[in-house]
C-alpha cells in the first residue's frame, strides 16, 4: 500500500518551453502533497505545499509564477514548470501524505521526474 | 526556519561493522525526525523515524537515538551488508510538514 506515482519519469525540454509533471497517490487519498527538488549530488529541498482544492504555499526563493502546482483532487497533483531554462534541470519528487494515516506523519514519495532542459 | 546539519558527508565500513550517522536541528519546536535511504536516481525510502517523545527505537539492524536537550539525533546501522550502501538523508519536521533535509552522509560498505 501507500503508492505514490510521477509521470512522466524522465522529460527533455527546450530552453523556453513548459513542462508538465504528474503525481498521483494510487491507492489512498491524499489531503496533502509536496514537491521537492533534487540536484545532483544534493539533498532535497521543499519546494512547495499542495492542500486539495487550495492554492499551494511555496517555500521562500521558490517563484510560483514559475512553478504551477495544482492539487485538484485527492489523488493528483501536477506541477508545470514554465519557461523552463537548463538552471531548472533537477530531479523533481512529489510525495503525498496519507489522508488516512491518523497520527502517523509519514510522506510517501514518488519515484522523481527527471527534468533536462537543453 | 529549520537548519539540518548532517555528519559525515562519506563514510565508509567494513561489511559486518556499524556505521553511525549524526545530525543536529535547530528549530526546538520540530518533532518528528525520519531517515531516508536514496539510492542512485531513485525515491527515498524512510528505513526510521523517531518522534520527539521518545529516546530511542530500534527495528532489526537499524536504530535512531534522539537527544532533545542538546537538539541532534543519530541513525545507528549494525552488521552491515553492501546492500546498505547508498546515500541517507535524515530530516527534522513538525507534525510531519515541512521537512528540512540534511546534506547527506553517502555510505560505503566495502565487502
Amino acid at each position: 500500500g501507500a503508492v505514490v506515482s510521477q509521470h512522466p519519469s524522465w522529460v527533455i525540454c527546450k530552453s523556453g518551453t513548459s513542462v508538465k509533471i504528474e503525481c498521483r497517490s494510487l491507492d489512498f487519498q491524499a489531503t496533502t502533497m509536496f514537491w521537492y527538488r533534487q540536484f545532483p549530488k544534493q539533498s532535497l529541498m521543499l519546494m512547495a505545499t499542495s492542500n486539495e482544492g487550495s492554492k499551494a504555499t511555496y517555500e521562500q526563493g521558490v517563484e510560483k509564477d514559475k512553478f504551477l502546482i495544482n492539487h485538484a483532487s485527492l489523488t493528483l497533483s501536477t506541477l508545470t514548470v514554465t519557461s523552463a531554462h537548463p538552471e531548472d534541470s533537477s530531479f523533481y519528487i512529489c510525495s503525498a501524505r496519507d489522508r488516512s494515516s491518523g497520527t502517523s506523519y509519514e510522506q510517501y514519495f514518488g519515484p522523481g521526474t527527471r527534468l533536462t532542459v537543453t | 526556519g529549520e537548519n539540518v546539519e548532517q555528519h559525515p558527508s562519506t563514510l565508509s565500513v567494513q561489511e559486518g561493522d556499524s556505521a553511525v550517522i549524526k545530525c543536529t536541528y535547530s528549530d526546538s519546536a520540530s518533532n518528528y525526525f525520519p531517515w531516508y535511504k536514496q539510492e542512485l536516481g531513485k525515491r527515498p525510502q524512510l528505513i526510521i523515524d523517531i518522534r520527539s517523545n521518545v529516546g530511542e527505537k530500534k527495528d532489526q539492524r537499524i536504530a535512531v537515538t534522539l537527544n532533545k536537550t542538546a537538539k541532534h539525533f543519530s541513525l545507528h546501522i549494525t552488521e552491515t551488508q553492501p546492500e546498505d550502501s547508498a546515500v541517507y538523508f535524515c530530516a527534522a519536521a513538525y507534525y510531519g510538514q515541512n521537512f528540512v533535509f540534511g546534506p547527506g552522509t553517502r555510505l560505503s560498505v566495502l565487502p
